[in-house]
């Protein structure tokens, strides 16, 4: 049972334009939710992140939304750069404890044209 | 400051054989999470240390084992390796438990 899901694995955007990409979750025990950037060959890049207590984050050209009702968090970058091409992958964890696990959705490859 | 750091980079390896893994945290990051990733079950949690300590531990066979040293550098072992341990292992340090995670570059383990 996929507890994070992606359901758009490519996205392709022109150069300056918005890229959206979109995460879904089922597990209403997650409370912290991340989105990380990873090239071939590389581990993730950890980009930006945002508290169940939120509903909005911005860190420079990229914004997070969550929407805690729909279980649905989004990535807006704005204006996109072919620098962005990568696959971007949501992540959710919940404090069990004291420890923390990354649960991982199946990520999205976006592809910004020049 | 340097990033995680894991040795080797890429290994081959042949059934049966057992690997061992090696990751150096972020400085001053105190814990280390495992993950393993296919192209079939993509990103998935192996386990978690803190204070040399695992305190966290995925749905994975007792074949994958770890340790955390108490300067926070961390190793996963495999043992009686199968075809389909060929993964991408990558490990992560955060400063502290519950906190954001940062990515090493992994180990891309091939199984023949």
């Amino acid at each position: 049972d996929q507890q994070v899901k992606q359901n758009s694995p490519s996205l392709s955007v022109q150069e300056g334009r918005i890229s959206i990409l979109n995460c879904d979750y089922t597990n209403s025990m997650f409370d912290y939710f991340l989105w990380y950037k990873k090239y071939p060959a590389e581990g993730p890049t950890f980009l930006i992140s945002i508290s169940s207590i939120k509903d909005k984050n911005e860190d420079g050209r990229f914004t997070v939304f969550l929407n805690k009702s729909a279980k649905h968090l989004s990535l807006h970058i704005v204006p996109s750069q072919p620098g962005d091409s990568a696959v971007y992958y949501c992540a959710a964890s919940e404090v069990g404890g004291s420890a923390r696990q990354l649960t991982f959705g199946s990520g999205t490859q976006l592809t910004v044209l020049p | 400051k340097a990033g995680v750091t894991q040795t080797p980079r890429y290994l081959i390896k042949t059934r049966g054989q057992q690997v061992t893994l090696s990751c150096s945290p972020i400085s001053g990051h105190r814990s280390v999470s495992w993950y393993q990733q296919t192209p079939g079950q993509g990103l998935q949690f192996l386990f978690e240390y803190f204070s040399e300590t695992q305190r966290n531990k995925g749905n994975f066979p007792g074949r994958f084992s770890g340790r955390q040293f108490s300067n926070s550098r961390s190793e996963m072992n495999v043992s009686t390796l199968e075809l389909g341990d060929s993964a991408l292992y990558l490990c992560a340090s955060s400063l502290v438990l519950a906190d954001t995670q940062y990515f090493g570059p992994g180990t891309r383990l091939t199984v023949l």
